[in-house]
């Protein structure tokens, strides 16, 4: 089973700072998930990814698939980016293959 | 959208009780989920199903079985509630196995 590592696991930051959040996996993947879960629980898919670099807002993912690692960025961050983003790997396979990251905890200060 | 419905945001049980959680999907999705999510150990799969009346083991399914008897709807049952069951749940459904999984808002369940 691929092993998906995150980091930072937590991150606090002020408003305007740029943000990266990292994903690293162990075992070649068809598709990368950012997704992004507020307080309170509900879990919402920002991307699907499986080469080069998407944009959505201030949101920016990356992914490089020869070192197996995917980048999460947020330019302008904004206290409403508070939430916990999780990368989750597709590494095919049946509809299990997906494995999640433990997810990074980031806080946006006014 | 895509809308998946958890039938309860909180609920609380006493031990050793039969416990039913529901989830229902909207968008004919061949795929349901059910994790759990505790704090430092991300999301857990602990069952998944792809098809009516067809169900999976995923990661923890230890006390728990699953129900799918129609496509829409997916059920989590705790035969026997136990303390260390008290998590946060959430229902899960996708297309096919590497598409993006629309979640539901979470039942956070808690075990007395």
């Amino acid at each position: 089973k691929n092993e998906v590592e995150q980091s930072p696991q937590n991150l606090t930051a002020q408003e305007g700072e740029f943000i990266t959040i990292n994903c690293s996996y162990s075992v070649g993947i068809s598709a990368l998930h950012w997704l992004q879960q507020h307080p309170g629980g509900g879990i919402v898919s920002l991307f699907m990814l499986s080469s080069g670099k998407k944009k959505h807002g201030r949101l920016i993912a990356t992914i490089n698939i020869q070192e197996k690692h995917s980048s999460l960025h947020i330019t302008a961050s904004h206290p409403r980016d508070s939430a916990v983003y999780i990368c989750a790997v597709f590494s095919g396979g049946g509809a299990d293959g997906l494995t999640f990251g433990k997810g990074t905890h980031l806080i946006i200060q006014p | 959208d895509v809308k998946v419905t958890q039938s309860s945001r909180y609920l609380v049980k006493r031990t050793g009780e039969k416990v039913f959680l529901e989830c229902v999907q909207d968008m004919d999705h061949e795929n349901m989920f059910w994790y759990r999510q505790d704090p430092g150990l991300g999301l857990r799969l602990i069952y998944f199903s792809y098809d009516v009346k067809m169900k999976e083991k995923g990661d923890i399914p230890e006390g728990y079985s699953v129900s799918r008897e129609k496509k829409e709807r997916f059920s989590l049952i705790l035969e026997s509630a136990s303390t260390n069951q008290t998590s946060m749940y959430l229902c899960a459904s996708s297309l096919s196995g590497n598409q993006p999984q629309h979640f539901g808002d979470g039942t956070r369940l808690s075990i007395l």
